[in-house]
């Protein structure tokens, strides 16, 4: 149980090029999704928070314009990497809590931008 | 300020050989705290939840403990397939949900 999927996995683009990032709670209702970002020998950085039907919540020094983030359903979020940069290059990983205070990580994704 | 810390930053084992990773935290009330494991290039694998002093949970051969001021993995006689890193979190109570890691450890073991 608690598995949660991310799509795609890898993703390479040109510069000023947006690109969606899908993630997935597979067998559980998510009320919320995190979205996270990981530079290499790093720990996880919170970019931000959505809950279903609400706007999210961005951390301090994210730009919500940059990094627009949908979370329409109880089982899916997405988020939309606008006019990416080559400094927008990153690992970028959700997870997902439901019942439970728990957070369940999706595989991540990795952003190569050119 | 909310802090994880997490020690050491990188523990080189011999098969067999058990340890103890540490995480210390300081935090205006803990919800939980919380275990990992990431592997290279992977999302992290949640291992345990902790909710209050005391409490300790087991899975193979990993365990978790927890204090007022520190949470410890213990890994007993590891083997190759342990190698990862294991991230620790905590969530500070009244929060949203929110997890403030700590920067891991990177456990290699060898054969």
């Amino acid at each position: 149980g608690a598995v949660v999927s991310q799509h795609p996995s890898r993703v390479i683009c040109k510069s000023g090029t947006s690109v969606k990032i899908e993630c997935r709670s597979l067998d559980f209702q998510a009320t919320t999704m995190f979205w996270y970002r990981q530079f290499p020998k790093q720990s996880l950085m919170l970019m931000a928070t959505s809950n279903e039907g609400s706007k999210a919540t961005y951390e301090q020094g994210v730009e919500k314009d940059k990094f627009l983030i949908n979370h329409a359903s109880l089982t899916l979020s997405t988020l939309t990497v606008t006019s990416a940069h080559p400094e927008d290059s990153s690992f970028y990983i959700c997870s997902a809590s439901g019942s439970t205070d728990t957070q369940y990580f999706g595989p991540g994704t990795r952003l190569t931008v050119l | 300020e909310d802090q994880v810390t997490q020690s050491p930053e990188a523990l080189r084992l011999q098969e067999g050989e058990s340890s103890s990773l540490n995480c210390s935290y300081t935090v205006s009330g803990l919800r939980g705290l919380f275990w990992y494991r990431q592997d290279p290039g992977k999302g992290p694998e949640f291992l345990f939840t902790l909710y209050s002093a005391g409490e300790e949970k087991e899975k193979e051969r990993l365990k978790a403990t927890l204090t007022k001021k520190e949470s410890f993995l213990h890994i007993t006689a590891p083997k190759p397939e342990d190698s990862a890193t294991y991230l620790c979190a905590v969530q500070p109570a009244g929060n949203t949900g929110k997890l403030i890691f700590g920067q891991g450890t990177t456990l290699q073991v060898k054969p």
